[in-house]
């Protein structure tokens, strides 16, 4: 059984709400990870947190937010997205971020279709 | 830079036949971990192994068996006597010294849509 829940499982917005998408994890981990899956594709890393600090932005548009409350929590706010942003989210954390042995242990996504 | 080449992308077997992903590698690094998940149609990735650049030793677990090889950068994963609970994509990828920012990135390869048929 995953250790990394998400929430929620599915969720259909329009372009111009507001929602965010919920991780958190229970195995005291240090940092967590956010995913963007295309159908067909691999994973895209968009943000990584470690040690509750945004370590890596990838270049993500601005329509997306993410917050670290703590360390095992992690949250993705969504604001006027566009159909293309439609996706599985993938939420993932492992022990520190930094170290080479870290191991990411991955949520059960959340499938985001945008309208 | 590095990459991870899973050139097969959809593999149909018939239950109870072996079948064996193909993962290739390159990386400029001597030190480097490699692993292997498998994404059903739920959606989530779950991790099966990790293997670091410096233990070659193949390995077993159940019917899962990795064949690692340093001389072809290869990593490749067996099912024995597949399953129709086996069908799922599974993902090869790697881990190594250069990464952006302070943490450490995971590079995946294309992934293997495996179909175990009844």
């Amino acid at each position: 059984d995953t250790e990394v829940t998400q929430t929620p499982k599915h969720l259909v917005m329009g372009m111009t709400n507001k929602k965010s998408l919920k991780c958190e994890q229970h195995m005291g981990h240090r940092a967590m990870y956010w995913y963007k899956q295309k159908a067909k594709k691999p994973p895209e890393l968009m943000f990584v947190y470690s040690y509750e600090k945004l370590s890596i932005n990838e270049s993500v548009p601005s329509r997306f937010s993410p917050e670290c409350p703590n360390s095992s929590l992690l949250n993705l706010h969504l604001h006027a997205l566009q159909p293309e942003d439609s996706a599985l989210y993938l939420c993932a954390s492992s022990q520190e971020g930094t170290r080479l042995t870290d191991t990411q242990y991955f949520g059960p996504g959340t499938r985001l279709t945008v309208l | 830079a590095q990459k991870v080449t899973q050139a097969q992308t959809e593999i149909s077997v018939v239950e109870k036949e072996d079948v064996t992903l193909d993962c290739v590698y390159e990386t400029r690094d001597t030190t480097y971990y490699l692993f292997w998940y498998k994404q059903p149609p739920s959606g989530e990735l779950v991790f099966l192994i990790r293997r670091n650049s410096f233990d070659e030793q193949n390995e077993i677990s159940g019917r899962y068996s990795w064949n690692f090889q340093k001389s072809t950068s290869s990593f490749n994963f067996t099912i024995t006597a597949s399953q129709v609970v086996d069908s799922a994509v599974y993902f090869c990828a790697l881990s190594d010294s250069i990464s952006s920012g302070s943490a450490r990135q995971l590079t995946f390869g294309s992934g293997t849509q495996l179909t175990v048929l009844p």
